[in-house]
């Protein structure tokens, strides 16, 4: 089955500065990889997501990529806030049931 | 997106007494999924729950620990049995966005969770 790496598990940043976070996958299959946030005591809320068809996909100041050859994909923040902090969820999804990351705690100190 | 409600939204429970979670939908979805999420982990599937079919249950997870019902196409419960412990951990419910099927997107969407605590 599918298997979904993430990293880092922390991540401190400056405000404004750019957080980048990534994920690698098993299953050559999978072909949706969503990103959530998840702040604390809340749900996972969905960012962004983007499918096996497209390299890149942005929404503002977030960003996700997508190397289907080497079979890992990176979210990018640009100019991030301290309500940015949270914990961020990689996911992959194929013919199979999604699979999560492990989690990055970001914090964004001001 | 759906909107997706669960009660109880946190229980405290006795060891070996059992508690069902309540999943509702505002729209019809054809595939439910139910979550354990033990603190500060990330997100574990227990089981697939499809209407009129018996649920799919992932490695480590089964049916008489976690029995699940799928009565129709807008509600699931999810039931911790003979409680321990160890079964302390918030319990969320997510369901394909129904709108998703027509885009190709396999968009999931969580309920708020059950945060449940066994003593």
């Amino acid at each position: 089955g599918e298997n979904v790496e993430q990293h880092p598990s922390t991540l401190s940043v400056q405000e404004g500065d750019s957080a980048v976070i990534k994920c690698t996958y098993s299953d050559s299959a999978s072909n949706y990889f969503p990103w959530y946030k998840q702040e604390l005591g809340k749900r996972p809320q969905l960012i962004i997501d983007i499918r096996s068809n497209v390299g890149e996909k942005k929404d503002q100041r977030i960003a996700v990529t997508l190397n289907k050859t080497a079979k890992h994909f990176s979210l990018h923040i640009t100019e991030t806030q301290p309500e940015d902090s949270a914990v961020y969820f990689c996911a992959a999804r194929g013919w199979g049931d999604m699979r999560f990351g492990a989690g990055t705690r970001l914090t964004v100190k001001p | 997106s759906a909107v997706i409600s669960q009660k109880p939204s946190r229980d405290i429970c006795q060891r070996g007494t059992s508690l069902t979670i309540q999943c509702q939908v505002d729209s019809q979805v054809t595939m439910m999924f139910w979550y354990r999420q033990q603190p500060g982990q990330s997100l574990t599937l227990i089981a697939t729950a499809n209407q009129g079919s018996e649920a799919t249950y992932e490695s480590g997870f089964v049916i008489d620990k976690f029995p699940i019902s799928r009565p129709n196409l807008t509600f699931s419960t999810l039931t911790v049995s003979n409680m321990s412990p160890e079964d302390s951990s918030i319990y969320l419910c997510s369901v394909e966005d129904p709108g998703a099927r027509k885009a190709a997107v396999d968009t999931q969407y969580f309920g708020p969770g059950t945060r449940l605590t066994v003593l």
